[in-house]
């Protein structure tokens, strides 16, 4: 496709329950990142790959987070035992390496935790 | 990464040009200053970048002091989908494993009719 498209659009969760959030890059771009936003807060990041190799995970908040991209396009953003103050948006972005025209992001999973 | 100011909220009637300022006193001389803005319900959209001198593209004109201390974004003539809020945002560069942006809070635009 043309953007960046993630899945599920949205997802409820019961404390305690496990997600597993995803993210298709724009084809061919090397670099994929993840973010958390609060509601009414900027987004911050949590992780981020170039290719299959994950470079930087010093955003994730904790063990329960972990993320992959084994094939160095879709990656996954998994969450485990999800407590109420995961509640969130998740975005992706994605760009070429040299990011010549910026980052281009998904819209986005609203994860709330119940 | 340098830090940056912006005001929480501006207003704009359509069809005017709306100026958004920044301040990065403590930019260093190989950071670039980026701008993105998010319309709700949407991820962050790239809108343009620059380093020392003035640029311009389709969508926004992005002015930089000369002492590189502030910088505004312009857009020529608002309308009402430019409604979203703005992050002014500085870093070494974009690509590569250094390409982490950190946003702050950035400025609600508001544009009216």
């Amino acid at each position: 496709g043309a953007g960046v498209s993630q899945s599920p659009r949205y997802k409820v969760a019961k404390r305690g329950q496990d997600v597993a959030l995803r993210c298709d890059p724009i084809s061919g771009h090397v670099s994929l990142f993840w973010y958390q936003q609060a509601l009414g807060q900027g987004p911050e990041f949590l992780t981020y790959f170039q290719n299959e190799a994950q470079l930087d995970k010093s955003g994730l908040p904790s063990d329960r987070f972990f993320a992959e991209r084994p094939e160095g396009s879709v990656s996954t953003l998994k969450i485990q035992r999800t407590q109420q103050e995961d509640s969130a948006v998740y975005l992706c972005a994605s760009s070429t390496h040299e990011a010549f025209h910026g980052y281009t992001f998904g819209s986005g999973t609203r994860l709330t935790v119940v | 990464d340098a830090k940056t100011t912006q005001p929480p909220s501006m207003d704009c009637a359509e069809g005017r040009a709306a100026n958004l300022p920044c301040n990065h006193s403590t930019i260093s001389g190989n950071e670039y200053v980026y701008w993105y803005r998010q319309i709700h319900s949407q991820g962050p959209q790239y809108i343009i970048h620059g380093l020392k001198n003035n640029e311009t593209n389709e969508m926004a004109s992005l002015i930089i002091t000369e002492d590189r201390k502030s910088s505004t974004l312009i857009l020529p003539h608002a309308t009402l989908r430019d409604t979203a809020v703005y992050y002014c945002i500085v870093r070494v560069h974009l690509g590569g494993s250094q390409g982490n942006l950190i946003f702050g809070k950035g400025t609600k635009l508001s544009v009216k009719p």
